[in-house]
Protein backbone atom coordinates (compact mmCIF):
# COMPACT_ATOMS: atom_id res chain seq x y z
CA UNK A 1 0.00 0.00 0.00
CA UNK A 2 1.34 3.65 -1.13
CA UNK A 3 2.34 5.64 1.78
CA UNK A 4 3.00 8.87 1.65
CA UNK A 5 5.01 11.05 4.10
CA UNK A 6 5.82 14.44 4.55
CA UNK A 7 8.72 16.31 6.66
CA UNK A 8 8.41 18.55 8.29
CA UNK A 9 4.96 18.94 9.51
CA UNK A 10 5.13 22.60 9.83
CA UNK A 11 7.40 25.44 9.13
CA UNK A 12 8.15 28.98 10.20
CA UNK A 13 10.58 30.79 8.36
CA UNK A 14 11.93 34.72 8.07
CA UNK A 15 10.88 36.75 4.85
CA UNK A 16 13.55 35.56 1.84
CA UNK A 17 15.16 32.96 3.25
CA UNK A 18 15.19 29.84 1.03
CA UNK A 19 13.36 26.26 2.31
CA UNK A 20 13.36 22.77 1.32
CA UNK A 21 10.05 20.66 1.85
CA UNK A 22 10.42 16.88 1.92
CA UNK A 23 8.15 14.45 0.57
CA UNK A 24 8.76 10.58 0.61
CA UNK A 25 6.74 7.73 -0.69
CA UNK A 26 6.89 3.91 0.07
CA UNK A 27 6.27 2.50 -3.41
CA UNK A 28 8.35 3.88 -6.33
CA UNK A 29 5.91 2.63 -9.35
CA UNK A 30 4.22 5.75 -9.08
CA UNK A 31 3.15 7.40 -12.99
CA UNK A 32 4.02 11.27 -11.66
CA UNK A 33 4.35 13.10 -8.08
CA UNK A 34 2.63 16.68 -8.15
CA UNK A 35 3.15 19.27 -5.42
CA UNK A 36 -0.14 21.62 -4.60
CA UNK A 37 -1.05 24.32 -2.16
CA UNK A 38 -3.77 24.81 0.19
CA UNK A 39 -5.16 27.71 1.61
CA UNK A 40 -6.86 27.64 4.65
CA UNK A 41 -10.54 26.78 3.79
CA UNK A 42 -9.92 26.51 0.17
CA UNK A 43 -9.16 23.90 -2.72
CA UNK A 44 -5.54 22.98 -4.34
CA UNK A 45 -3.89 24.90 -6.66
CA UNK A 46 -1.26 22.76 -8.52
CA UNK A 47 2.39 23.86 -8.69
CA UNK A 48 4.17 21.31 -10.36
CA UNK A 49 3.50 17.68 -11.65
CA UNK A 50 6.91 15.44 -12.26
CA UNK A 51 6.45 12.58 -14.77
CA UNK A 52 8.27 9.63 -13.59
CA UNK A 53 10.56 9.52 -16.24
CA UNK A 54 11.67 13.40 -15.44
CA UNK A 55 14.33 14.41 -12.44
CA UNK A 56 12.70 17.59 -11.85
CA UNK A 57 10.40 20.97 -12.61
CA UNK A 58 10.51 24.55 -12.09
CA UNK A 59 8.12 27.23 -11.89
CA UNK A 60 9.11 30.37 -10.93
CA UNK A 61 10.65 30.24 -7.65
CA UNK A 62 10.14 26.90 -7.00
CA UNK A 63 12.09 23.70 -8.12
CA UNK A 64 10.98 20.03 -7.62
CA UNK A 65 13.09 17.18 -7.92
CA UNK A 66 11.96 13.59 -7.89
CA UNK A 67 14.17 10.82 -7.11
CA UNK A 68 12.17 7.57 -7.81
CA UNK A 69 14.38 5.08 -7.05
CA UNK A 70 14.73 6.07 -3.25
CA UNK A 71 11.22 7.31 -3.32
CA UNK A 72 11.89 10.79 -2.18
CA UNK A 73 11.17 14.22 -3.82
CA UNK A 74 11.96 18.14 -2.64
CA UNK A 75 10.23 21.37 -3.00
CA UNK A 76 12.63 24.04 -3.29
CA UNK A 77 10.93 27.63 -2.42
CA UNK A 78 13.24 30.62 -3.15
CA UNK A 79 13.36 33.71 -1.74
CA UNK A 80 10.11 33.08 0.51
CA UNK A 81 7.34 35.93 1.01
CA UNK A 82 4.45 36.13 3.26
CA UNK A 83 2.53 34.94 0.68
CA UNK A 84 3.63 31.56 0.08
CA UNK A 85 2.21 30.74 3.61
CA UNK A 86 -0.56 28.07 3.22
CA UNK A 87 -0.46 24.07 3.06
CA UNK A 88 1.97 22.63 0.97
CA UNK A 89 1.17 18.90 -0.13
CA UNK A 90 2.82 15.68 -1.84
CA UNK A 91 0.88 13.62 -3.54
CA UNK A 92 1.50 10.61 -6.21
CA UNK A 93 0.02 9.24 -8.85
CA UNK A 94 -0.75 5.28 -8.86
CA UNK A 95 -2.13 2.06 -10.06
CA UNK A 96 -5.93 2.96 -11.21
CA UNK A 97 -4.52 6.90 -11.29
CA UNK A 98 -5.45 7.09 -7.88
CA UNK A 99 -3.82 9.98 -6.28
CA UNK A 100 -1.94 9.53 -2.65
CA UNK A 101 -1.48 12.49 -0.64
CA UNK A 102 0.76 13.22 2.06
CA UNK A 103 -0.66 14.90 5.22
CA UNK A 104 1.04 18.09 4.27
CA UNK A 105 3.77 20.91 5.70
CA UNK A 106 2.35 24.14 7.12
CA UNK A 107 4.30 26.41 5.73
CA UNK A 108 4.65 30.18 7.86
CA UNK A 109 6.44 33.23 6.42
CA UNK A 110 7.08 36.22 8.39
CA UNK A 111 7.30 39.45 7.31
CA UNK B 1 -5.17 22.98 -18.20
CA UNK B 2 -7.85 21.08 -18.02
CA UNK B 3 -10.91 22.44 -15.54
CA UNK B 4 -12.85 20.58 -13.21
CA UNK B 5 -15.58 22.57 -11.67
CA UNK B 6 -17.71 21.58 -8.63
CA UNK B 7 -20.66 22.55 -7.38
CA UNK B 8 -21.50 24.15 -4.66
CA UNK B 9 -18.67 25.22 -2.76
CA UNK B 10 -20.23 25.09 0.44
CA UNK B 11 -23.64 23.91 1.73
CA UNK B 12 -24.93 23.82 4.97
CA UNK B 13 -27.64 21.34 5.90
CA UNK B 14 -29.80 19.97 8.74
CA UNK B 15 -29.11 16.54 10.10
CA UNK B 16 -31.12 13.37 8.76
CA UNK B 17 -31.35 15.18 5.59
CA UNK B 18 -28.92 14.50 2.03
CA UNK B 19 -26.63 16.53 -0.12
CA UNK B 20 -25.79 16.46 -3.21
CA UNK B 21 -22.02 17.51 -4.81
CA UNK B 22 -21.67 17.44 -8.31
CA UNK B 23 -18.19 17.61 -9.94
CA UNK B 24 -17.77 18.15 -14.46
CA UNK B 25 -15.20 17.98 -16.40
CA UNK B 26 -15.61 21.21 -18.35
CA UNK B 27 -13.44 20.75 -21.44
CA UNK B 28 -12.56 17.19 -21.36
CA UNK B 29 -13.97 13.73 -20.84
CA UNK B 30 -13.48 11.71 -18.21
CA UNK B 31 -14.21 7.90 -17.97
CA UNK B 32 -12.64 8.08 -14.44
CA UNK B 33 -13.50 10.51 -11.19
CA UNK B 34 -12.18 10.20 -7.82
CA UNK B 35 -13.88 11.53 -4.49
CA UNK B 36 -11.83 12.81 -1.48
CA UNK B 37 -12.92 13.63 2.03
CA UNK B 38 -10.77 16.23 4.13
CA UNK B 39 -11.11 16.92 7.77
CA UNK B 40 -9.91 19.91 9.42
CA UNK B 41 -5.93 19.89 9.61
CA UNK B 42 -5.81 16.51 7.62
CA UNK B 43 -4.95 15.50 4.75
CA UNK B 44 -7.22 14.84 1.57
CA UNK B 45 -8.16 10.52 1.87
CA UNK B 46 -9.66 8.93 -1.10
CA UNK B 47 -12.80 7.65 -0.40
CA UNK B 48 -14.48 6.54 -3.69
CA UNK B 49 -13.18 6.04 -7.63
CA UNK B 50 -16.17 6.61 -9.91
CA UNK B 51 -16.17 4.71 -12.62
CA UNK B 52 -18.77 6.03 -15.76
CA UNK B 53 -21.43 3.45 -16.76
CA UNK B 54 -20.44 1.20 -13.67
CA UNK B 55 -20.89 1.29 -10.47
CA UNK B 56 -18.36 3.07 -8.22
CA UNK B 57 -15.28 0.94 -6.25
CA UNK B 58 -14.98 2.65 -2.45
CA UNK B 59 -12.01 2.84 -0.77
CA UNK B 60 -11.90 0.37 2.93
CA UNK B 61 -13.60 1.82 5.80
CA UNK B 62 -16.05 4.43 3.36
CA UNK B 63 -19.96 3.21 3.74
CA UNK B 64 -21.17 2.99 -0.11
CA UNK B 65 -24.67 3.20 1.29
CA UNK B 66 -23.95 6.80 3.05
CA UNK B 67 -22.54 8.26 -0.07
CA UNK B 68 -23.93 7.25 -3.07
CA UNK B 69 -21.50 7.72 -6.17
CA UNK B 70 -23.24 8.49 -9.59
CA UNK B 71 -21.12 8.42 -12.94
CA UNK B 72 -23.97 8.81 -15.47
CA UNK B 73 -21.74 10.83 -18.26
CA UNK B 74 -18.12 11.10 -19.31
CA UNK B 75 -18.68 14.81 -18.24
CA UNK B 76 -20.42 14.10 -14.53
CA UNK B 77 -20.03 12.58 -11.26
CA UNK B 78 -21.95 13.22 -8.37
CA UNK B 79 -21.79 12.28 -4.42
CA UNK B 80 -24.81 12.34 -2.44
CA UNK B 81 -24.31 12.03 0.95
CA UNK B 82 -27.37 10.36 2.75
CA UNK B 83 -28.56 11.25 6.18
CA UNK B 84 -26.23 13.34 7.11
CA UNK B 85 -25.14 14.07 10.61
CA UNK B 86 -22.44 16.35 11.90
CA UNK B 87 -19.91 14.14 11.67
CA UNK B 88 -20.13 14.17 7.86
CA UNK B 89 -19.20 17.67 7.86
CA UNK B 90 -16.38 17.85 5.97
CA UNK B 91 -14.74 19.37 2.54
CA UNK B 92 -15.36 17.40 0.11
CA UNK B 93 -13.00 17.26 -3.48
CA UNK B 94 -13.60 15.76 -6.74
CA UNK B 95 -10.52 15.24 -9.10
CA UNK B 96 -10.64 13.77 -12.71
CA UNK B 97 -8.42 12.54 -15.22
CA UNK B 98 -8.24 13.07 -18.79
CA UNK B 99 -7.26 9.85 -20.15
CA UNK B 100 -6.42 10.52 -23.93
CA UNK B 101 -3.98 13.04 -22.69
CA UNK B 102 -1.18 13.54 -19.46
CA UNK B 103 -1.92 11.30 -16.18
CA UNK B 104 -1.96 14.55 -14.66
CA UNK B 105 -4.95 14.73 -12.33
CA UNK B 106 -7.32 17.75 -12.12
CA UNK B 107 -9.24 19.15 -8.92
CA UNK B 108 -12.23 20.73 -8.86
CA UNK B 109 -12.55 23.81 -5.85
CA UNK B 110 -13.91 21.25 -3.07
CA UNK B 111 -17.48 21.42 -0.77
CA UNK B 112 -17.39 22.22 2.35
CA UNK B 113 -20.41 20.76 3.96
CA UNK B 114 -21.71 21.53 7.37
CA UNK B 115 -24.31 19.27 8.85
CA UNK B 116 -26.01 21.10 11.51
Amino acid sequence: KQEVTQIPAALSVPEGENLVLNCSFTDSAIYNLQWFRQDPGKGLTSLLLIQSSQREQTSGRLNASLDKSSGRSTLYIAASQPGDSATYLCAVSTGGFKTIFGAGTRLFVKA
Amino acid sequence: GAVVSQHPSWVICKSGTSVKIECRSLDFQATTMFWYRQFPKQSLMLMATSNEGSKATYEQGVEKDKFLINHASLTLSTLTVTSAHPEDSSFYICSARDLTGPTEAFFGQGTRLTVV
